[in-house]
């Protein structure tokens, strides 16, 4: 069984502090993606990264894929109320009884203002 | 285009009862798969369906099934209830999954459904 291993947990910081997010895996993903998932509403596709060492930019966001496509974290600068909200990484694998798609637990971020 | 379209959006049950809940696709999508979220699991997958066929199935008891309608709409059904299906009940809609260029493995997901079995 493959395993995503999303830290910390929980995040709960104020306004403006920046903070960033882990996924770990001993395994090789072919993409990853991040979704993040607001109370009483489904995940929501924030970006995928396929390329090793890939880094996208989404405004305040930045994502960073591994060189070995086995680990990616997200960056957030400035942290917004809005950015609250349970942050999920996924990685593509095709078939098997997990999915397509082996989701870590999340990263729980509480963003004070 | 309208989301992914889940109901109900929450319900209550007992032990030992069954449930049906349903998702519409967006208009399109012809892949629909089936997640279980809990707070201590995260989110684990059920079953993804595609032309009405089942396609893959994720590692749970046999009291959980679904099926995929000639329009896409999917439904799942859990039988004889137990405290611990309860949980918020994921469906997600995507394209032709042997589509490989942009916008594959995307999941668009609705809003679930919350079933709390008393």
């Amino acid at each position: 069984t493959q395993l995503l291993e999303q830290s910390p947990q929980f995040l709960s910081i104020q306004e403006g502090e920046n903070l960033t997010v882990y996924c770990n895996s001993s395994s090789v993903f072919s993409s990853l993606q991040w979704y993040r998932q607001e109370p009483g509403e489904g995940p929501v596709l924030l970006v995928t990264v396929v390329t090793g060492g890939e880094v996208k930019k989404l405004k305040r966001l930045t994502f960073q894929f591994g060189d070995a496509r086995k680990d990616s974290s997200l960056h957030i600068t400035a942290a917004q109320p809005g950015d609250t909200g349970l942050y999920l990484c996924a990685g593509l694998n095709y078939g098997g009884s997990q999915g397509n798609l082996i989701f870590g637990k999340g990263t729980k971020l509480s963003v004070k203002p | 285009k309208a989301g992914v379209t889940q109901t109900p959006r929450y319900l209550i049950k007992t032990r030992g009862q069954q449930v049906t809940l349903s998702c519409s696709p967006i208009s399109g999508h012809r892949s629909v798969s089936w997640y279980q979220q809990t707070p201590g699991q995260g989110l684990q997958f059920l079953f993804e369906y595609f032309s009405e066929t089942q396609r893959n199935k994720g590692n749970f008891p046999g009291r959980f099934s679904g099926r995929q309608f000639s329009n896409s709409r999917s439904e799942m059904n859990v039988s004889t209830l137990e405290l611990g299906d309860s949980a918020l009940y994921l469906c997600a809609s995507s394209l032709d999954p042997r589509w490989i260029g942009p916008g594959a493995n995307v999941l668009t997901f609705g809003a679930g459904s919350r079933l709390t079995v008393l």
